[in-house]
């Protein structure tokens, strides 16, 4: 186990909703991305936090949003759903690179929340 | 633009045996990152091994190593002995800053 913890694990929406998924992250890590993994494809990245600041962010509109908190813990915002939305959302958590226990900079990632939009 | 491509989207093999997972990269970069995650059916991705670009020898972590082909801008992944629990999704990732750019995946199938 990475100790990465996603909720829920599985949630059912119809078009239009919005949504909330939390992540908790790794003991120390400061860093956190959300992926999208939609299905028989691999995982899409939609943005990364650190420090609580967005730093970075992948070809995703602005109603999918974010927030880190001071303990690292991450939410991820979906307004206005779509049926295309349906997908496995992954949280992961890191160090920056070059950091003590994190030469490489990999990626701990948590089970996923599988989203349905009806 | 950074490009990942592993072109067998299913594999079998028996266990006891080795199988090769196939990886091609496309990078202008000169310094990267390439893993290998494992992703059974839990969903969740098993970091298994990490090559960096300069790295001069080849990464090797237990039963798992990265057949890195610089030249040819391939990473295969090795698994030796394959076991049963080696049943899952595999993919191969690049580093681009601080996100990963991953392939479409490779599903194994391990045959007692």
């Amino acid at each position: 186990e990475t100790g990465v913890t996603q909720s829920p694990t599985h949630l059912i929406k119809t078009r239009g909703q919005q949504v909330t998924l939390r992540c908790s992250s790794q003991s120390g890590h400061n860093t956190v991305s959300w992926y999208q993994q939609a299905l028989g494809q691999g995982p899409q990245f939609i943005f990364q936090y650190y420090r609580e600041e967005e730093n970075g962010r992948g070809n995703f509109p602005p109603r999918f949003s974010g927030l880190q908190f001071p303990n690292y813990s991450s939410e991820l915002n979906v307004n206005a759903l779509e049926l295309d939305d349906s997908a496995l959302y992954l949280c992961a958590s890191s160090l920056p690179p070059g950091r003590v226990g994190s030469i490489t900079g990999e990626l701990f990632f948590g089970e996923g929340s599988r989203l349905t939009v009806l | 633009a950074q490009k990942i491509t592993q072109t067998q989207p299913g594999m079998f093999v028996q266990e006891k045996e080795a199988v090769t997972l196939d990886c091609t990269y496309d990078t202008s970069d000169q310094s990267y990152g390439l893993f290998w995650y494992k992703q059974p059916s839990s969903g969740e991705m098993i970091f298994l091994i990490y090559q960096g670009s300069y790295d001069e020898q080849n990464a090797t972590e237990g039963r798992y190593s990265l057949n890195f082909q610089k030249a040819r801008k391939s990473a295969n992944l090795v698994i030796s002995a394959s076991q049963l629990g080696d049943s899952a999704m595999y993919f191969c990732a690049m580093r681009q800053g601080g996100k990963l750019i991953f392939g479409q995946g490779t599903e194994l199938s391990v045959k007692p």
